[in-house]
């Protein structure tokens, strides 16, 4: 099962920051966050994880609260390209449940020009 | 390095027919996963291999099945198809699970 919550939509001036919020509060101590976007009729995208310190890679920057509840995808500068649903994850890295992932609804991020 | 593929991109079946969809991993990626999806279920997890082994399923009936093959590559069936059955169906590899990386879908249409 899905245990984040992310809006359903967000929009996004093209060049500006985008800001994606995403809630696990019920987070175990040993659970990663993990990001992967979906840019329509193509299979989803692997983005970003992280398990409590912020993580930055060419892509994007992954804030992550102190008490772990809530977490924050950063895409610096926006482009129209970034159009996509971004699905928040949260799942514990271990053999018994490596290779699945649970996606919830996501973000519709729409970046406009 | 080559991305996933999946082959055929798009299909058409009847009902009752079966159907086999296949996938070849990143080189090097020992996991395979698949993953249905429709508008209103969304991306719902259908199993993962490793080394050819099952290694996690998820809550669909037994029509869907899949196996893996020595050279990591990997096949999923679906048999006696439904209408509910059409989706998108995905497959996504990684290395021992990790971060998945996701081929571009098969297009399943059942009629």
């Amino acid at each position: 099962d899905a245990k984040t919550t992310q809006p359903p939509s967000m929009d996004c001036a093209e060049g500006r920051a985008a800001n994606l919020p995403c809630n696990h509060s019920t987070i175990s101590g040993n659970e990663y966050v993990y990001w992967y976007r979906q840019i329509h009729s193509q299979g989803p995208q692997y983005i970003i994880h992280g398990l409590k310190n912020n993580e930055t890679n060419e892509m994007a920057s992954l804030i992550i609260t102190e008490d772990r509840k809530s977490s924050t995808l950063i895409l610096p500068h926006a482009t129209l390209r970034d159009t996509a649903v971004y699905y928040c994850i949260v799942r514990v890295d271990r053999g018994s449940t490596l290779g699945r992932l649970y996606f919830g609804r996501g973000t519709q991020l729409t970046v406009w020009p | 390095k080559a991305g996933v593929t999946q082959t055929p991109r798009y299909l058409i079946k009847t009902r009752g027919q079966q159907v086999t969809l296949s996938c070849s991993p990143i080189s090097g990626h020992r996991s395979v996963s698949w993953y249905q999806q429709t508008p209103g279920q969304g991306l719902q997890f259908l199993f993962e291999y490793f080394s050819e082994t099952q290694r996690n399923k998820g809550n669909f009936p037994g029509r869907f099945s899949g196996r893996q093959f020595s050279n990591s590559r990997s096949e999923m069936n679906v048999s006696t198809l439904e209408l509910g059955d059409s989706a998108l169906y995905l497959c996504a590899s990684s290395v021992r699970g990790y971060e998945q990386y996701f081929g571009p879908g098969t297009r399943l249409t059942v009629t």
